[in-house]
């Protein structure tokens, strides 16, 4: 089945420092990608939608200004992370698929930010 | 959107048959009902897809009435590894809402016991 990666898949920061996190989808193009945060022991809650080539949409009360996505390429999205604070401190996951092609929706393995 | 709810946990033994409802109540003549199932500090995985009666694959079956308010994911024989969160989904034919998103409700937490 087609891959996504994401990476790294753990980081450790410092308080107000910012933090990039990468998505690839392996072997298809990715046109449509998601991002998700999920605390411990909760499900997973989408954050914003990207498309490649345009600006994310983003879910309500999710700060644009805060994280950050650029998709700008068919196999590569970036969620970052700026002045990162412990609040920020969850699992954020990845999800691709091909909207061109109606492709079901495959996650990466996320990345647990931890910010101290 | 149509809605799921599903029980928050289940607690079962190695070898058991283990069934997990999920209900849909406001499921929409298009939508599709998807599963999907989460380790610890993983991305989810799916498992299976349906959207009436029943379907079967290599790892659950997925059985769905004719009014198709409900849906059961059927996990034969469990083992330790099968201890996860299952989610529930209800939407297009790969899973997605009316707006082209994956939305995951609370899930079920399942823990299997020696």
């Amino acid at each position: 089945g087609a891959v996504v990666s994401q990476h790294p898949s753990w980081v450790i920061c410092k308080s107000g420092t910012s933090v990039k996190i990468e998505c690839r989808s392996l072997d298809f193009q990715a046109t449509t990608m998601f991002w998700y945060r999920q605390f411990p022991k909760q499900s997973l809650m989408l954050m914003a939608t990207s498309n490649e080539g345009s600006k994310a949409t983003y879910e309500q009360g999710v700060e644009k200004d805060k994280f950050l996505i650029n998709h700008a390429s068919l196999t590569l999205s970036t969620l970052t992370v700026t002045s990162a604070h412990p609040e920020d401190s969850s699992f954020y996951i990845c999800s691709a698929r091909d909207i061109q092609f109606n492709t079901e929706a495959f996650f990466g393995q996320g990345t647990r930010l931890t910010v101290v | 959107l149509a809605k799921t709810t599903q029980p928050i946990s289940m607690d079962s033994y190695e070898g058991q048959e283990v069934n997990i409802t999920c209900s849909h109540n406001n499921i929409a003549t298009n939508d599709y009902i998807t599963w999907y199932q989460q380790f610890p500090s993983q991305g989810p995985r799916f498992i299976i897809q349906g959207y009436k009666t029943k379907v079967t694959n290599e790892v659950a079956s997925l059985f769905i009435p004719a009014d198709r308010k409900s849906s059961t994911l059927s996990l034969p024989r469990v083992s330790l590894s099968d201890t996860a969160v299952y989610y529930c989904l209800v939407g297009d034919s790969r899973g997605y809402s009316s707006a082209s998103k994956i939305i995951f409700g609370s899930g079920t937490r399942l823990s299997i016991r020696p």
